[in-house]
C-alpha cells in the first residue's frame, strides 16, 4: 500500500531533550516536506527537501532541522524542544511536477507536546 | 507570497443538504494549482478535490465539486448530498507553478472551516 509513515503519533518530551520524528514514503517520490498544524493557523512548512542531499527551509524553520540521506526517509529534528514547539506535525510526499505530480501524500501526524 | 483566506471558520449543515465553504487566494502568479483537504477527527490530511489553474472547467469528485473563479481568485467547494461522514476540518491549498532551477512544491494553507454535519 502507498503511504507516508510517521513515528512516533505522539509524544511528550521535556525542554530541551532532543528527538526525532522519522518520516518514511514508499512511492518513490522526489519531494518531501514538513508541516506543523496550530490552531487557528492552519499548516504551515517548516522544511521541504527535492531530492536526496537537498533541502530548504519553509517558512517557519526555526528550532528544527532535517536530512534526507536516502529518497524514501526524511526524519524531522528537534535538536532542543521548547514549548512553543507543541504542535501537530505532518510529513508530506508528493512526484516531481516534471512527470504530473501534484498531490502532496501525507502521513498520519505527530501530536507532539514540550512540557 | 501567497495568502489563502477562509472566512467561515465555522458551519453546519443537516444531512442530505448542500452546504459551500468559500475560499479566496492572493497571488500574481498565472499558473498554479489549488487543493481542498479534508481533515476528519483522526487527524488524517485526505485530498478532496484538486483544480489546475489553467483549466476552465470546474473540476468535479462525485458529490464534491468546486465554483473556480480565477478573476475573482475564488475557489469554493460544494458539498452536494451532505453526509455525517462529512464532519471534518476543511482546508484550502494553494501551490505554485514550477520554477526553472527547481521548485518548492509548498502548499500554503488556510485557517480551515470546521464543518459539522448534523442527523
Amino acid at each position: 500500500e502507498a503511504q507516508v509513515t510517521q513515528n512516533p503519533r505522539y509524544l511528550i518530551t521535556v525542554t530541551g531533550k532532543k528527538l526525532t520524528v522519522t518520516c518514511s514514503q514508499n512511492m518513490n517520490h522526489e519531494y518531501m516536506s514538513w508541516y506543523r498544524q496550530d490552531p487557528g493557523l492552519g499548516l504551515r512548512q517548516i522544511y521541504y527537501s527535492m531530492n536526496v542531499e537537498v533541502t530548504d527551509k519553509g517558512d517557519v524553520p526555526e528550532g528544527y532541522k532535517v536530512s534526507r540521506k536516502e529518497k524514501r526517509n526524511f526524519p524531522l529534528i528537534l535538536e532542543s524542544p521548547s514549548p512553543n514547539q507543541t504542535s501537530l506535525y505532518f510529513c508530506a510526499s508528493s512526484l516531481s511536477r516534471a512527470v504530473g505530480g501534484t498531490e502532496a501524500f501525507f502521513g498520519q501526524g505527530t501530536r507532539l507536546t514540550v512540557v | 507570497a501567497q495568502t489563502v483566506t477562509q472566512s467561515q471558520p465555522e458551519m453546519s449543515v443537516q444531512e442530505a443538504e448542500t452546504v459551500t465553504l468559500s475560499c479566496t487566494y492572493d497571488t500574481s502568479e498565472n499558473n498554479y494549482y489549488l487543493f481542498w483537504y479534508k481533515q476528519p477527527p483522526s487527524r488524517q490530511m485526505i485530498l478532496v478535490i484538486r483544480q489546475e489553474a489553467y483549466k476552465q472547467q470546474n473540476a468535479t469528485e462525485n458529490r464534491f465539486s468546486v465554483n473556480f473563479q480565477k478573476a475573482a481568485k475564488s475557489f469554493s467547494l460544494k458539498i452536494s448530498d451532505s453526509q455525517l461522514g462529512d464532519t471534518a476540518m476543511y482546508f484550502c491549498a494553494f501551490m505554485p507553478p514550477d520554477r526553472s532551477g527547481g521548485s518548492n512544491y509548498k502548499l500554503t494553507f488556510g485557517k480551515g472551516t470546521l464543518l459539522t454535519v448534523n442527523p
